[in-house]
């Protein structure tokens, strides 16, 4: 069954500092990959998607995110965070072949001190 | 545009009674899904769809059921609720070729 992993369930950074969340999905077809935030007591947000095409995919609010497909790895980076990037994020993968089931890793909770 | 409406926002029930939460989409997507949201735990799939009048089963399926009779409507269902699905529920929905837009979610407590 697909799956996706989330490295980390937590990270606390103070303003300026990189950030880089890991995301691994298990299905070896056809995948559409995402990123997701959510703030607090909100829905999920789509951060960045990738379908096909460059690798290095930009999003908003100056996020990014890399396609390795030989490591099956999707992984978000931000180069200098903001203290409004306190939120939650989920990477997901939608599989092709199984009706575009959209699943989600467990989640990385950000917190960016002042 | 109204996008994917969740109703209701908020509900209490007492173990046993049952309740349909109504996902409405307005984008003409093919994909409906539903979520439950519970701390440390990420979004598990409930069920999902593939178009109207079809019905899959995702991560975590008992204890609820689904029906999609309309392209633009998805309704979840609990028969009989019980404590443990205490939750922020989440629809979903989707075309091919695009990302999933979410509902705003519906807080659930079951006393």
């Amino acid at each position: 069954a697909q799956s996706v992993s989330q490295h980390n369930h937590h990270v606390i950074l103070s303003e300026a500092a990189s950030l880089e969340l890991g995301c691994n999905y298990s299905y070896g077809g056809t995948v559409n990959l995402f990123w997701y935030v959510q703030y607090p007591g909100q829905h999920l947000q789509l951060l960045l998607k990738y379908f096909s095409g460059d690798p290095l995919v930009k999003g908003i609010k100056g996020f990014e995110a890399e396609f390795i497909k030989s490591k099956f790895s999707f992984n978000l980076r931000k180069p200098s965070v903001q203290w409004s990037d306190t939120a939650e994020y989920f990477c997901a993968s939608k599989e092709r072949a199984a009706g575009n089931k959209l699943t989600f890793g467990g989640g990385t909770r950000v917190l960016v001190k002042p | 545009n109204a996008g994917v409406t969740q109703t209701p926002k908020f509900r209490v029930l007492k173990t046993g009674q049952s309740m349909t939460l109504l996902c409405a989409q307005d984008m003409n997507h093919e994909y409906m899904y539903w979520y439950r949201q519970d701390p440390g735990m990420g979004l598990r799939l409930i069920h999902y769809s593939v178009g109207e009048g079809t019905t899959a089963k995702g991560e975590v399926p008992d204890g609820y059921n689904v029906s999609r009779l309309k392209k633009q409507n998805f309704l979840l269902g609990l028969e009989s609720a019980a404590p443990s699905q205490t939750s922020v529920y989440f629809c979903a929905s989707s075309s091919v070729n695009t990302e999933a837009f979410f509902g705003q979610g519906t807080r659930l407590t079951v006393v």
